[in-house]
């Protein structure tokens, strides 16, 4: 069993919708980062949260220690954010990375 | 535009040479890490350099090796190059361990060994 589980894959959806990105984790942390992952390979940093929940602009991530999940949302989704979204919890001096969840977004 | 520049965009070598990754920070950043990808999978950690030490390590063999300088520069050296080592390298600096920083990364090398 993989530490770090995403779910689901793949997602489509159309333009507007509300988007949920899960990701589960069976190690011990003290952070977790979600990053965005555009074709090509360019990965950026959305969040970094050891708590709680962090909002930036559509974008919201919430974190439960004590259940070992953390999701990722996207409000009025848009085309420009079909990208494969990843998160990497930090666990003993290393990042563990998902596989990613591959979004499509549809006008 | 995260700052991180990655020499060379590409490159392509042949079963049993070396190569060496560059990578450059954003000024002011004391950490480096160095990942591996293969195509169609996640990310894989390698190893971290905090202020030019190694700090943390991934499940790569010890061919893989790397040097982080004090002018926020850093390299990644791999020995004896395998088909499976082809894969995009990525490097991403930070203010810090990333378990308490936010992760700026480069774009990559894409590595292909023949």
């Amino acid at each position: 069993k993989n530490e770090v589980e995403q779910s689901p894959q793949n997602l489509t959806a159309q333009e507007g919708e509300f988007i949920t990105i899960n990701c589960s984790y069976s190690v011990g942390i003290s952070a977790l980062h979600w990053l965005q992952q555009h074709p090509g390979g360019g990965i950026v940093s959305l969040f970094m949260l050891s708590s709680g929940k962090k909002k930036h602009g559509r974008l919201i991530a919430t974190i439960n220690i004590q259940e070992k999940h953390s999701s990722l949302h996207i409000t009025a989704s848009h085309p420009r954010d079909s990208a494969v979204y990843i998160c990497a919890p930090y666990n003993t001096d290393k990042l563990i990375f998902g596989t990613g969840t591959r979004l499509q977004v549809f006008p | 535009e995260t700052g991180v520049t990655q020499s060379p965009t590409h490159l392509i070598k042949t079963r049993g040479q070396q190569v060496t990754l560059r990578c450059s920070s954003q000024s002011g950043h004391n950490t480096v890490s160095w990942y591996q990808q293969a195509l169609g999978q996640g990310p894989q950690f390698i190893f971290q350099y905090y202020r030019e030490e190694e700090n943390g390590r991934g499940n790569f063999p010890p061919r893989f090796s790397g040097l982080q300088f004090p002018n926020y520069s850093s390299e990644l050296n791999v020995n004896a190059l395998e088909l499976d080592d082809s894969a995009l390298y990525l490097c991403a600096s930070s203010r810090g361990l990333a378990g308490g920083n936010t992760q700026y990364f480069g774009p990559g090398t894409r590595l292909t060994v023949l």
